[in-house]
């Protein structure tokens, strides 16, 4: 069974550039997570998807951050304009609709802002 | 507001020997709780779960207890082998939609 894929694993942007991530979770997984990693803290839910629908981006700064999951597989998030303090890993999990505790990560994209 | 707290940063532990990772919530309501494993340039892969209905867990050499009076949870290592040598992060589970919200993890080193 293949995994959650990320792409791209590593970006360097500068400040006020956008920068998009891409993910493609398990093959029949209704939920999809995207989630913030800054150095040394624990990774911090930006987005959680159900199918296609946004069950919960209260951590989301929506000024800058948007993400979408088009039928209810692939998903993007989006950074525009990026700040310094955007600097993190951002990892996509994804996990069945039955078992939320049971989620699955992709191996993460690495982002720095100059 | 840190609902869920690892107040070791890291731990180091001779193999063979016990490792224990603690972690403290303050949110009674969580319903479950998880311990993820994290090694380098890798996202976290599942290690345990336990619900809030019970007060241990065990999965091989992983053991986790509950202790809800005092919330807190611990994960048991037994034997610590070099190989868990990786930062864990305690997690707990909340919600209609099962938000996860991840503690700031402890690096544990298992010296051979």
């Amino acid at each position: 069974e293949a995994g959650v894929a990320q792409s791209p694993r590593y970006k360097i942007i500068e400040k006020r550039q956008s920068v998009a991530f891409w993910c493609n979770p398990i093959s029949g997984h209704a939920t999809l997570y995207w989630y913030q990693q800054i150095l040394g803290q624990g990774p911090k839910l930006l987005i959680q998807f159900q199918n296609n629908g946004v069950v919960d981006d209260s951590q989301l700064p929506k000024d800058r951050f948007s993400a979408e999951r088009l039928k209810g597989v692939d998903s993007t998030l989006k950074i525009q304009p990026a700040k310094l303090e955007d600097s993190a890993v951002y990892l996509c999990a994804s996990s069945p609709i039955t078992s939320a505790h049971e989620q699955y990560f992709g191996p993460g994209t690495r982002l720095t802002v100059t | 507001d840190q609902q869920v707290k690892q107040n070791s940063p890291s731990l180091s532990v001779q193999e063979g020997r016990i490792s224990i990772l603690n972690c403290d919530y303050t949110n009674s309501m969580f319903d479950y709780f998880l311990w993820y494993k994290k090694y380098p340039a890798e996202g976290p892969t599942f290690l345990i779960s336990i619900s809030s209905i019970k007060d241990k867990n065990e999965d091989g050499r992983f053991t986790v207890f509950l202790n809800k009076s005092a919330k807190h949870l611990s994960l048991h290592i037994v034997p610590s082998q070099p190989g868990d040598s990786a930062v864990y992060f305690c997690a707990a589970l909340s919600g209609g939609y099962q938000k996860v919200t991840f503690g700031t993890g402890t690096k544990l080193q298992v010296i051979p």
